[in-house]
């Protein structure tokens, strides 16, 4: 696609639901990353992926966070059991490489709630 | 671990002043620095980065910054500030492992 595209771009819950958001990165870039952006927190890292796999997972909050990536492609970052901390914007990079300078692609991001 | 901090939250400047947003950088190793910008319900986008080349970095918009290893600083600047320039600014460092860690934002507002 023309660049990274999240669903959906808002998403309101009641405490104690599931949410699965989802990310579809730009076509061809092997790596995708889940950051998460509160008020006055900045970005978060969550996830990075190197293909299908997860060599980093070091910014999951909780177990309640999972993350999965099929094909190479498509990213489900899901959260179970949701509180009202976890509200925030999450948002989808990619990239095309792997390397400490690679550039990032942001998508808009979802914004979840959480009542 | 890697780690920045920029120095205000919010910046205000008037349309045609001059533009200075602070990142200081924290690192055990050569850093990878980079800024970003975020437009109002819009993603990141590379502003410019710093890969250990030239200490003065030029990026879009008439952004550029500026490396020095012995203040430990990356500050942005831009001589004459747009309305179209207001926006929330990261700033980020990377070491050699996949992640960027991000800086809290400055929120930059411009005054006609």
């Amino acid at each position: 696609g023309a660049g990274v595209s999240q669903s959906p771009s808002n998403k309101v819950t009641e405490k104690g639901k599931d949410v699965e958001l989802r990310c579809d990165p730009i076509s061809g870039h092997t790596a995708l990353y889940w950051y998460r952006q509160s008020l006055g927190q900045g970005l978060e890292f969550l996830i990075y992926f190197q293909g299908n796999s997860a060599p980093d997972k070091s910014g999951l909050p909780s177990d309640r966070f999972s993350a999965e990536r099929t094909g190479g492609s498509v990213s489900t970052l899901t959260i179970q059991r949701t509180q009202q901390e976890d509200s925030a914007v999450y948002l989808c990079a990619s990239s095309e490489g792997r390397g400490p300078g690679v550039k990032l692609f942001f998508g808009s991001g979802t914004q979840l709630s959480v009542l | 671990a890697q780690s920045v901090t920029q120095l205000g939250s919010h910046v205000s400047v008037s349309e045609g002043a001059l533009v200075l947003l602070r990142c200081n950088y924290s690192s055990s190793v050569p850093p990878y620095l980079f800024w970003y910008v975020q437009y109002p319900n819009q993603g990141l986008q590379l502003l410019l980065k710093y890969t250990s080349a030239a200490t003065l970095v030029k990026g879009i918009n008439g952004f550029e910054a500026e490396f020095k290893k012995s203040e430990t600083s990356f500050h942005l600047t831009k001589p004459s500030a747009h309305m179209s320039d207001a926006a929330e600014y990261f700033c980020a460092v990377s070491t050699g492992f996949q992640k960027l860690v991000f800086g809290t934002g400055t929120r930059l507002l411009v005054s006609p």
